[in-house]
This record gives C-alpha cells, structure tokens and sequence, in this order.
C-alpha cells in the first residue's frame, strides 16, 4: 500500500494568507522528499524539496519543514495567490539497489485561494 | 533546453486496441520513468527504463503492457487490447544520469481515454 499519504484532502484560504499542507509518510528510510504542484491538465512541477539531513528549507514564498521523529513533512506558502491553486502532492525518494531511486507518491491536497 | 515531451496529449481508443505513448527525455537524461494517475489520485509508478534496460518494472501490469528506451528515439510505453480502464493520465519522468541528482522532472501527460 500508500507508503505516503495527506491529511488534509482539500484547502481552501483567501489570497494573501499562508497556506499549510501537511503530509505523513511511513517509510523511516526515506532519504529525500519532493513537493510538486499540478495544475489542472498539466504534468507536475517541481517546487521544493529536502534531504533527510535537514529539518527546514526555504525557497521563493515556500519553506518545507521535515520532522523525523512522527514521519511528518509540511509545505507552508506564505502569501497565497490565485496562482498557487492546484493540487500538491508529497513525494517520497527511495534508494533501492544502489544508485536507483523510486517516487512514492501521496494522493495529494486541492488548495483552491479565493480572491 | 526543452522539458520532458511526451505525444500524444490525448489519445483516443476503442476497446481491444492498441496504445502507443511516446516520452522524449529532456536532453542528457538517461532515465526515464513512466506513471499513471487517475482523477483525483496521485501518480502510480509503473516502470523505470534506463537507455535500452528495464530497470524496474514493478508497477506495471504483467499483461498488456510493455515498456521499451531505445538507444535511438524516445521512451514508448505501449497497451495492448486496451479496457476501459486504462483510462487514465500517463506521465513520463526523466532524470539526469549522475547519482545524486534526485530530481525529477514530468512531462505534460498524455490523456488515453478508452470507449
């Protein structure tokens, strides 16, 4: 099953104020996780994403924060815009045999921003 | 540098047909992966092609479907005798050859509905 999976299914926040989508994952060897946005009709895009040596990144309006110990990984949007509507999902990279990596996929959070 | 490619963007078929979708790398990208996503749920993986090797095929059904990277010429992930539901969303991924780069990077999909 879902190694990877949201709390929240959908998010709904007004434009300007911080967006938090959460997400669990179960596998403890998980080295590196990804958060990607897909808009309707389109691939997923790459937005940030964190090694397990690390507990916070930050990039343009968006800081992702890792916490090992309950398996938890969040996406924090400061200053929502109309732009970020779309589904976000977590990924979660596997190392198997060597230099070979897997995505895990969760099934992903709808943020809609009301203008 | 021009992104994942992948063709067609929507595909048509009737029941017992085949389907051929088509996934072009980005440039030096040897590593190819193919997912599939129905409405409203996350990427499934299905298989990891390196340049003319099968990497890992564990997502993808052992019936009807195949998967080849040819030296020359794009990734081709072909259903044979396609059901109703094969109706999905393909994606192709693709990621840089040197170990470490985790990354990857989609493609806009290719849409097959089957009637």
């Amino acid at each position: 099953g879902e190694s990877v999976g949201l709390h929240l299914p959908t998010l709904s926040v007004q434009e300007g104020d911080n967006s938090i989508i959460n997400c669990a994952y179960s596998n403890s060897a998980s080295d590196y996780f990804i958060w990607y946005k897909q808009e309707s009709g389109k691939g997923p895009q790459f937005i940030i994403d964190i090694r397990s040596n690390m507990d916070k990144r930050q990039g343009q309006r968006v800081t992702v924060l890792l916490n090992k110990t309950v398996k938890h990984l969040s996406l924090q949007i400061a200053a929502t815009q109309p732009g970020d509507s779309a589904v976000y999902f977590c990924a979660e990279n596997i190392e198997w045999g060597g230099s070979n990596y897997k995505l895990t996929f969760g099934k992903g959070t709808l943020l809609t921003v009301n203008p | 540098n021009a992104g994942v490619m992948q063709n067609p963007r929507h595909l048509v078929r009737r029941r017992g047909q085949e389907a051929r979708l088509r996934c072009s790398p980005m440039k030096g990208h040897s590593h190819v992966y193919w997912y599939r996503q129905l409405p409203e749920e996350g990427l499934k993986f299905m298989v990891y092609l390196q340049k003319e090797n099968i990497i890992d095929e564990s997502g993808m059904p052992k019936e009807r479907f195949s998967a080849e990277f040819p030296k020359e010429g794009p990734s081709i992930l072909r259903i044979q005798q396609v059901v109703r539901g094969d109706s999905a969303a393909y994606f192709c991924a693709s990621s840089p050859e040197l170990a470490g780069l985790y990354e990857q990077f989609f493609g806009p999909g290719t849409r097959l509905t089957v009637l």
